[in-house]
C-alpha cells in the first residue's frame, strides 16, 4: 500500500503524559499537513510542511505541540503534558504538485486522554 | 460565525434517491472548493475538486459552486448503500490550509 500511513492508530494516555504520532506520506509528495478532528466536527488545520521546512502553523498549535519533518520524508507530531481537551483524531495528509486542497489523508491517530 | 457552515444532518434516503448536500461560506477569498467523503473511523478521501464557479461532473457525482451566493453543493444520483458516509465540504483561498465544514452524515437505506 503506497498511501499515507499513521502510527499508532489509537493511543490512550493519562493526563500529563507526552505522546508522539508518526506520519509517513506518499513517497513522492513534498507537502505534508497535520489536522485535528474532534467528534462531529470537520478537520481543523494544525501545521504544514514543504519538504523539511515548517511553513505554516495554526493558532491551535499551542506551545505543548511540536511537529517535525527532519529529512523531508516522515513527520512526527508530539504533544507534551497532554490535557483531556487534546482527545481527538490527529490526521496527516500529503500532496504533491497538485492544486490547493487535493490532499491524501491517512487513517488518523486517535488520542484518548484520561 | 464559522467560515464554513454545513448542515450536520443526519440525512437518510432510500437507495436510488438523488442526494443534495450543501455548504455556505463567508470568506469571498475562497477559490478552491472540495468535497471529501469520510467513512467511519477512516481519514477523509477527496471526492470532487473545483476551482472558482461552475459545475463539475464525475460519474454519479456533480459539484456546483455559486460564488455570488457563497454556496456550494454536491449531488449524488442513484445513491447506493456504499455511499453511506460523512460528506465534508472544504475550501481554500489558495493558501495551504483548508477550511472544512462539520460534515453531513448520510445513510442510504437498501
Amino acid at each position: 500500500d503506497t498511501g499515507v500511513s499513521q502510527d499508532p492508530r489509537h493511543k490512550i494516555t493519562k493526563r500529563g503524559q507526552n505522546v508522539t504520532f508518526r506520519c509517513d506520506p506518499i513517497s513522492e509528495h513534498n507537502r505534508l499537513y497535520w489536522y485535528r478532528q474532534t467528534l462531529g466536527q470537520g478537520p481543523e488545520f494544525l501545521t504544514y510542511f514543504q519538504n523539511e521546512a515548517q511553513l505554516e502553523k495554526s493558532r491551535l498549535l499551542s506551545d505543548r505541540f511540536s511537529a517535525e519533518r527532519p529529512k523531508g520524508s516522515f513527520s512526527t507530531l508530539e504533544i507534551q503534558r497532554t490535557e483531556q481537551g487534546d482527545s481527538a483524531m490527529y490526521l496527516c495528509a500529503s500532496s504533491g504538485t497538485s492544486g490547493p486542497g487535493e490532499l491524501f489523508f491517512g487513517e488518523g491517530s486517535r488520542l484518548t486522554v484520561l | 460565525q464559522k467560515e464554513v457552515e454545513q448542515d450536520p444532518g443526519p440525512l437518510s434516503v432510500p437507495e436510488g434517491a438523488i442526494v443534495s448536500l450543501n455548504c455556505t461560506y463567508s470568506n469571498s477569498a475562497f477559490q478552491y472548493f472540495m468535497w471529501y467523503r469520510q467513512y467511519s473511523r477512516k481519514g477523509p478521501e477527496l471526492l470532487m475538486y473545483t476551482y472558482s464557479s461552475g459545475n463539475k461532473e464525475d460519474g454519479r457525482f456533480t459539484a456546483q459552486v455559486d460564488k455570488s451566493s457563497k454556496y456550494i453543493s454536491l449531488f449524488i444520483r442513484d445513491s447506493q448503500p456504499s455511499d453511506s458516509a460523512t460528506y465534508l465540504c472544504a475550501m481554500s483561498g489558495g493558501a495551504n490550509n483548508l477550511f472544512f465544514g462539520t460534515g453531513t452524515r448520510l445513510t442510504v437505506i437498501p
